[in-house]
């Protein structure tokens, strides 16, 4: 089974930090994705990358980066965290264009 | 810009009731259709993925259905028990840039 591990289940950061969400993947999967999901706005795409070192922006990129140093691990970094970016946040990975698999995802207050 | 609407929001319906989930989207140009499902405070779990020049996928209890021209797929699950309860969420990939557009989902409870 793949599994897609995301560091933290629940993380309290203060305005202002700057903040690592990591995510890695067993399955040697080229593609990996994070959302970030809201109440009442469903899941929405922040980055995506296809390769190594290749990224490419989602929906709502302003305020995140990405950083994609081996094939297994995708990290979000939130370079000034605001508490308009409390949110759940997911990592997927996939081959192209099959399932996306999920982690548990991150629970990520700003305080 | 391609929406993905789900109806119901929420549905309740007693153990052993065959039921429909309803998804549909604006843009009939995608790759592919995907339904997922949601445990509260967990990840998503990949149920079927539906290709575009395919009109249905099976697995086990489920059963997607997928109607390009329409913009319209549904999801029948048969004979539905608690351990069906959880939020369903459909998702479109977008022609060949593997993002996925994704619904707001359908909260299903199952009672006992």
């Amino acid at each position: 089974d793949v599994k897609v591990t995301q560091s933290s289940r629940y993380l309290v950061k203060r305005t202002g930090e700057k903040v690592f969400l990591e995510c890695v993947q067993d399955m040697d999967h080229e593609n990996m994705f994070w959302y970030r999901q809201d109440p009442g706005l469903g899941l929405r795409l922040i980055y995506f990358s296809y390769d190594v070192k290749m990224k490419e922006k989602g929906d709502i990129p302003e305020g995140y980066s990405v950083s994609r140093e081996k094939k297994e691990r995708f990290s979000l970094i939130l370079e000034s965290a605001s508490t308009n970016q409390t949110s759940m946040y997911l990592c997927a990975s996939s081959w192209w264009a099959q399932p996306q698999h999920f982690g548990d995802g991150t629970r990520l207050s700003i305080l | 810009k391609q929406e993905v609407t789900q109806i119901p929001a929420a549905l309740s319906v007693p153990e052993g009731e065959n039921l429909v989930l309803n998804c549909s989207f604006t843009d009939s140009a995608i790759y592919n259709l995907q339904w997922f499902r949601q445990d509260p405070g967990k990840g998503l779990t990949s149920l079927l993925l539906i290709q575009s020049s395919q009109r249905e996928q099976t697995s086990g209890r489920l059963n997607a259905s997928l109607d390009k021209s329409s913009g319209r797929s549904t999801l029948y699950i048969a004979a539905s028990q608690p351990g069906d309860s959880a939020t369903y969420l459909c998702a479109v990939l977008r022609g060949a840039t593997n993002k996925l557009i994704f619904g707001t989902g359908t909260l299903l409870a199952v009672q006992p």
